[in-house]
């Protein structure tokens, strides 16, 4: 099991660009979080999927913003038309059962230029 | 408001060192309060969970302790060394599937 894989690692984008993060969870695992991490700061929570359903996306920015886990595929976070306010590290959670344990992967560092 | 403060900010010691780093939250209803470890450019990995129930709990050289009267944990590390140096995260959940309620981290730095 390869754990919860991330990808890019690294994203760097134009303001005004696209941003697509991927997710894919562990094996098995079908509770999908993403969050987001500035710099000195801590994880905030953008949203919480569980296969093709948004269960909560209270953190989520109202525009720009959006996510989706497919039935098949990992999970997309998307960034549309970047600004250098959305430069941070997303880092996605994956959880067979949210009251035992969540695993989380690596992150993607967005670089807005 | 749901909050989890973490302190001191950062801490430096030296190897073979004990430390206490603390955390105090406002989330309620409780669930669960974690402490997690997450190196620098990595994703956060679980050290300890604790109910409601559990007061001690020990992971190797990591013990986390939980008061839920006073809404108080800590996480003491024995004989540091040089690897424990990363940020240490409390994170606590509230009833139902609801998300993790972070705290910003201790920064931890352990010298030789």
């Amino acid at each position: 099991n390869a754990g919860v894989m991330q990808n890019p690692r690294h994203l760097v984008r134009r303001r005004g660009q696209e941003a697509r993060l991927r997710c894919s969870p562990m094996k098995g695992h079908s509770h999908v979080y993403w969050y987001r991490q500035l710099p000195e700061e801590g994880l905030k929570f953008m949203v919480y999927l569980q296969k093709e359903n948004i269960i909560d996306e209270s953190g989520m920015p109202k525009e720009r913003f959006s996510a989706e886990f497919p039935k098949e595929g990992p999970s997309i976070l998307r960034i549309q038309q970047v600004v250098r306010g959305d430069s941070a590290a997303y880092f996605c959670a994956s959880s067979q059962d949210p009251f035992r344990g969540y695993t989380f992967g690596s992150g993607t560092r967005l670089t807005v230029v | 408001k749901n909050q989890v403060e973490q302190s001191p900010q950062s801490l430096i010691i030296l190897e073979g060192k004990n430390c206490t780093l603390q955390c105090n939250y406002t989330v309620s209803p409780f669930s669960n309060l974690r402490w997690y470890k997450q190196d620098t450019g990595r994703g956060p990995v679980s050290l300890t969970i604790m109910t409601f129930s559990e007061n001690t709990k020990s992971n190797g050289r990591y013990t986390a302790t939980l008061d839920a009267d006073t809404k108080q944990s800590s996480l003491h590390i024995t004989a540091s060394q040089l690897s424990d140096s990363a940020s240490y995260i409390c994170v606590v959940t509230y009833s139902g599937n609801t998300p993790l309620v972070f705290g910003k981290g201790t920064r931890l730095s352990v010298i030789a």
